[in-house]
């Protein structure tokens, strides 16, 4: 079956230490990939995707993600977490119709 | 300014009741959501309009049915709200490209909190 798998439910780094988010998909084909981002109490905020070409992508807030079709992953990274990045953040794969993994929670430490 | 925008925020109601969210978009997409977010934090889509013509419809209740006055607008109207029905609703649009809908980045509202009682 067609599934999107974030491993870490809950993650917690330190302010100014790097962050890397584990999306894992079960497609096919290579699908189309998403990461958002979701601040308490907001809506989804679109922070990169990847359809084809160069497999690390560039997105907002200094997030970039690397796609790699051998382990069929699409992780998120950023170099030096803000205090400002806490929120939840969802993977999303697209084929033909959206599917959001479980989502993970970032806690950043002062 | 805002481009995907649902009212209203916040809706707490009577089991029993009959509600409707509202969505509007100003992207000028031709397709629009409705997912449903649960206490989890589990996102699911519920439905899909392309120029206000029903192109998913996921299993969901039929109570919950979509209407679409103008591909601008799609809103949610749920009868008989259950306790189950509590979550959060997106609205969402995307605009159709020749590569598919799986190319289309979609554009989420801020989420309707449906709390029923």
């Amino acid at each position: 079956a067609q599934s999107v798998t974030q491993p870490d439910i809950h993650i917690t780094v330190s302010e100014g230490a790097s962050l890397e988010l584990r999306c894992n998909y079960s497609y096919g084909a290579t699908p189309y990939l998403f990461w958002y981002v979701q601040s308490p109490g907001q809506g989804l905020q679109l922070l990169l995707k990847y359809f084809s070409g160069d497999t690390l992508v560039q997105g907002i807030k200094g997030f970039e993600a690397e796609f790699k079709r051998s382990q069929s992953s699409f992780n998120l990274r950023k170099p030096s977490v803000h205090w400002s990045d806490a929120a939840e953040y969802f993977c999303a794969v697209n084929n033909n119709d959206m599917r959001f993994g479980a989502g993970t929670r970032l806690t950043v430490k002062p | 300014d805002t481009a995907v925008s649902q009212t209203p925020k916040y809706l707490v109601t009577q089991m029993g009741n009959d509600k409707s969210i509202k969505c509007e978009q100003n992207l000028g997409h031709d397709t629009m959501y409705w997912y449903k977010q649960d206490s989890k934090k589990f996102l699911k889509i519920m439905f899909s309009y392309n120029n206000k013509e029903l192109i998913i419809n996921e299993t969901v209740p039929n109570r919950f049915s979509p209407k679409s006055p103008d591909k601008a607008h799609l809103n949610l109207h749920i009868n008989s709200l259950e306790l189950g029905d509590s979550a959060v609703y997106f609205c969402a649009s995307s605009q159709y490209t020749s590569g598919g809908p799986s190319v289309e980045t979609q554009y989420f509202g801020p989420g309707t909190r449906l709390l029923v009682l």
